[in-house]
């Protein structure tokens, strides 16, 4: 079954600094990746996704950007964070059951 | 762009009510409905989702409908339990691997 890996667990970066999250999946192979933030109490937004090594979409301007170098592995980047940075980030993979998801980063910029 | 509406966006019950949530879409082209559940500081989980050529699904005490023509679609939740507190969102792609968009959510209390 599809698994999908997410790290860190949780991030405090200050304003300013780099970020680099990362999100793997096993137990499927050249798998559709997804990008999702949960600001606080609100809804998912899609930012990236991917539908091949080196393939990016982006779904809203911003500071971020993301990047596929493996088939399994979606990262996702920012070279100067700001505040409204903070949130839940998720990554998602489609599977026959339909949507999972990695177990999230909880980012706080101070 | 797909635009998806959920309403209510909090929703209080009495243990053993029923509890509707529902969602409108905008693309006609959409044919693929999930939901998901998410407690508090985890991931969104799947419960339910329905396709297109099909108006209704159910999973014990949970149901999902669909009205292809309308664009709207609805979750039931019948005999809550507080178990079922939790934040709902509902979603819609056109096809089951492409990019899901997100209805804000409704924030389900289940009261004794």
């Amino acid at each position: 079954s599809q698994t999908i890996h997410q790290w860190p667990a949780t991030l405090v970066q200050p304003v300013g600094s780099p970020l680099s999250l990362e999100c793997t999946v096993e137990g499927t192979s050249n798998p559709n990746l997804y990008w999702y933030r949960q600001a606080a109490g609100r809804g998912l937004q899609l930012l990236f996704y991917s539908v091949g090594i080196g393939q990016i979409s982006s779904e809203v301007p911003q500071n971020l950007s993301a990047s596929r170098p493996q088939d399994r592995q979606f990262i996702l980047s920012s070279k100067k964070l700001l505040l409204s940075d903070s949130g839940f980030y998720l990554c998602a993979a489609p599977s026959v059951y339909g949507y999972t998801f990695g177990s999230g980063t909880r980012l706080t910029v101070v | 762009g797909e635009n998806v509406e959920q309403h209510p966006s909090t929703l209080s019950v009495q243990e053993g009510d029923s509890a509707v949530i529902k969602c409108t879409y905008s693309d006609s082209a959409s044919n693929y409905f999930p939901w998901y559940k998410q407690e508090l500081g985890k991931r969104p989980q799947l419960i339910i989702d329905i396709r297109s050529n099909v108006g209704e699904k159910k999973d014990q005490r949970i149901a999902v409908t669909l009205n292809k023509t309308a664009k709207h679609f609805s979750l039931h939740i019948t005999e809550t339990q507080p178990e079922d507190s939790a934040v709902y969102f509902c979603a819609a792609s056109t096809g089951t691997a492409s990019k899901l968009t997100f209805g804000t959510g409704t924030r389900l209390q289940v009261t004794l």
